[in-house]
C-alpha cells in the first residue's frame, strides 16, 4: 500500500468547535485529495491540492478549508463542525493528475459531529 | 457538472453467479477509473480505461469502456466471497478532479 498515513482516525467533537485532519504520505506525489464519504453518496470530493500552496475547490467545498505548506502534508479543516459534516473522509495522492494516474486512498478519518 | 451514474445500487448475488455493475455518463469520457472497496476499507485502485471500446481483463473481472465513451461496464464472472465491496467508476476527465459514481454494493451468499 502507498505510504499515507490519516489522523487521527477517529473522531467526536461537539457542534461549532474546530476540526482538523490531517493526511501525510511518504510518496512525494504532487497531487493530494480530501473526498468525504457518505452512505449513498458515493466518494465526493471537497478539495484538493496540485502542489505546495496550491489547492483547489471540489463539489463540497462549502465549510471546509485547506493547506498544504509541505509536499508531504495536506490539512483539512472544519473552522465551526456542524452535524451535517459528519462523516468518513479519505485522503488520497497520486504522482500525477487522476486522468493519468490512480489515486491511492489513506484508511480514512470517522468523524461524528453531535 | 459531469455526473456518472452507476447501477445497480445493490446487487445480491449467489456464490458462484456472475455480476455486473455499470456507469454512465451524459457527455464523453476522456478515460474511466475502477475503484473496489471492502467493507470497512478504503478505495483501491483496479483499472483504467482509455480507448473508445477498451476490453482489459484481470482473472474474472472484465472491464468494458463502450464506442463512444459515454458508458463502461464491470463483469464478474463466478462471483466468490472474496468479492464483496461497493465498486466505483470514476470520471478522471477533468484535470484535478475525479467524479465518482455512487458505487455498487455487491453482496455474495455462500
Amino acid at each position: 500500500d502507498a505510504g499515507i498515513t490519516q489522523s487521527p482516525r477517529h473522531k467526536v467533537t461537539e457542534t461549532g468547535t474546530p476540526v482538523t485532519l490531517r493526511c501525510h504520505q511518504t510518496e512525494n506525489h504532487r497531487y493530494m485529495y480530501w473526498y468525504r464519504q457518505d452512505p449513498g453518496h458515493g466518494l465526493r470530493l471537497i478539495h484538493y491540492s496540485y502542489g505546495v500552496k496550491d489547492t483547489d475547490k471540489g463539489e463540497v467545498s462549502d465549510g471546509y478549508s485547506v493547506s498544504r505548506s509541505k509536499t508531504e502534508d495536506f490539512l483539512l479543516t472544519l473552522e465551526s463542525a456542524t452535524s451535517s459534516q459528519t462523516s468518513v473522509y479519505f485522503c488520497a495522492i497520486s504522482s500525477t493528475g487522476p486522468s493519468n494516474q490512480p489515486q491511492h486512498f489513506g484508511d480514512g478519518t470517522r468523524l461524528s459531529i453531535l | 457538472g459531469q455526473q456518472v451514474m452507476q447501477i445497480p445500487q445493490y446487487q445480491h448475488v449467489q456464490e458462484g453467479e456472475d455480476f455486473t455493475t455499470y456507469c454512465n455518463s451524459s457527455t464523453t469520457l476522456s478515460n474511466i477509473q475502477w475503484y473496489k472497496q471492502r467493507p470497512g476499507g478504503h478505495p483501491v485502485f483496479l483499472i483504467q480505461l482509455v480507448k473508445s471500446g477498451e476490453v482489459k481483463k484481470q482473472k474474472r473481472l472484465t472491464f468494458q469502456f463502450g464506442e463512444a465513451k459515454k458508458n463502461s461496464s464491470l463483469h464478474i464472472t463466478a462471483t466468490q466471497t472474496t468479492d464483496v465491496g461497493t465498486y466505483f467508476c470514476a470520471d478522471t476527465s477533468n484535470a484535478g478532479k475525479s467524479t465518482f459514481g455512487d458505487g455498487t454494493t455487491l453482496t455474495v451468499k455462500p
